[in-house]
């Protein structure tokens, strides 16, 4: 299996903050990868796909950059809205994985 | 535009099956490159991939589940079903349900989400 190693599992930070989470794939995934912004309560949000695409109707203060094995997903200007568990999944390989989350919260 | 719903039971007792339905809107399952994924999640955890079924009829499961999984679909009712077999309280979890996007470059990503539903394993 896959492994996607998320870090940080938590980050504390201010409205207009820039914040970035990354994810290590075990092994090489090319640019299988996509970013999901989750709320209790609330269905799961596709973010970023491909590694780097930014998904339609999502504003562009989120980004996404890597490949292989190394990926990060960057908010800049963070907004009240934003504070959600973010995770990352590998679509390269059966079983396909997500990462652990990060639980973005405000300072 | 795409919804996707899912509906079951709320409660099940140790050792039953579960049978979850996904409902759907604004896409179908007979379309190229589409397909209908199930993920958990169970309270204080990451998500968890379960279960995919796609236009062709390609079927793809977690290999930890894989004896205790079973998705089908029903194109005319715009409907895709999970069941869950011997369940144990480990199993309680949310349940969600996503459209499965391919893209040209062979990417496969979950586009659109349901709410989920929340099912709790107990006796």
């Amino acid at each position: 299996d896959i492994q996607m190693a998320q870090s940080p599992s938590s980050l504390s930070a201010s409205v207009g903050d820039r914040v970035s989470i990354t994810c290590r794939a075990s092994q090489s995934i090319f640019n299988y990868v996509s970013w999901y912004q989750v709320k209790p309560g609330k269905a799961p949000k596709l973010l970023i796909y491909e590694a780097s695409s930014l998904q339609s109707g999502v504003p562009s203060r989120f980004s996404g950059s890597g490949s292989g094995t190394d990926f990060t997903l960057a908010i800049i200007s963070l907004q009240p809205e934003d504070f959600a568990t973010y995770y990352c999944h590998q679509s390269y390989s059966i079983p396909y994985t997500f990462g652990q989350g990060t639980k973005l919260e405000i300072k | 535009q795409i919804t996707l719903k899912e509906s079951g039971p709320t409660l099940v007792k140790p050792t039953q099956t579960l049978t979850l339905t996904c409902s759907f809107s604004g896409f179908s399952l007979s379309t190229s490159g589409v397909g209908v994924g199930w993920i958990r999640q169970p309270p204080g955890k990451a998500l968890e991939w379960l279960a995919l079924i796609y236009w062709d009829g390609n079927k793809q499961y977690s290999p930890s589940l894989k004896s205790r999984l079973t998705i089908t679909k029903d194109t005319s009712k715009n409907q895709v079903v999970l069941r869950l077999t011997n369940l144990d309280p480990v199993d309680t979890a949310t349940y969600y349900c996503a459209h499965r996007r391919i893209s040209l470059a062979g990417g496969k990503d979950f586009d659109y989400w349901g709410q989920g539903t929340l099912v709790t394993v107990s006796s």
